[in-house]
């Protein structure tokens, strides 16, 4: 398995209050991801990083934002959590973005509840 | 906008049964292709990729997929299920570096 942890693994929280999700990874892979997975969506991305303190949006950015300060570290912020944010969050790595053989490893998962 | 579908959404099947689960896509030029499996509890492993070449793919576990270019699908086959094989799986298309995820289709497998 890849060098990937996430903390906390399970969290819940009351509507309203910040809540910040860490992705680690081992790897020193350059592009780090986060995901929420919600029934019948599949997994849809928040945002991703292609870099240290370089980040794009994803899919459903709103209400969410990240950072990345050092290539192992992807932060994941809600700034004021909803019940809509009530979810599992997935981190991801990969060694590139290119159109190749590049594949996304996947870190255990957070489950947040927003109360 | 791009997107990934995948028609079943629940599959029930008895041990030995063959499996064949659908992927589409709407994407019309070079895509890579990918399935993963969830198993309960567990975070996303892939199963196998597709990027050029030999349009079938074997993955791991005895899963293989055919990328059939002018179907747009990605279909995911195996002759015979175990009840190990009970998950979810994730059909995905890369494109611009994004994984495009598929609804996913959860499989139990019946002793």
């Amino acid at each position: 398995d890849a060098g990937i942890t996430q903390s906390p693994r399970h969290k819940v929280t009351e509507t309203g209050t910040p809540v910040t999700l860490r992705c680690h990874q081992t790897e020193n892979h350059r592009y780090m991801y986060w995901y929420r997975q919600d029934p019948g969506h599949g997994l849809r991305l928040i945002h991703y990083s292609y870099g240290v303190k370089d980040t794009d949006k994803g899919e459903v950015s709103d209400g969410y934002s990240v950072s990345r300060s050092k290539t192992e570290d992807f932060l994941l912020t809600l700034e004021s959590a909803t019940s809509s944010q009530t979810s599992v969050y997935f981190c991801a790595i990969s060694e590139s973005s290119g159109e190749g053989p590049y594949e996304q490893y996947f870190g255990p998962g957070t489950r947040l509840t927003v109360t | 906008a791009q997107s990934v579908s995948q028609h079943n959404h629940h599959v029930i099947l008895s041990e030995a049964a063959s499996l064949e689960l659908g992927c589409n896509y709407s994407y019309g030029g070079t895509v890579n292709l990918f399935w993963y499996v969830q198993y309960p509890g567990q975070h996303l492993q892939l199963l196998l990729k597709y990027f050029s070449g030999d349009p079938l793919v074997k993955g791991i576990k005895g899963f293989e997929a055919e990328f059939i270019k002018s179907k747009f699908s990605f279909n995911l086959r195996k002759p015979s299920v175990q009840w190990s094989d009970t998950a979810e799986y994730f059909c995905a298309i890369r494109r611009t570096g994004k994984l495009i995820f598929g609804q996913g289709t959860t499989l139990q497998v019946k002793p």
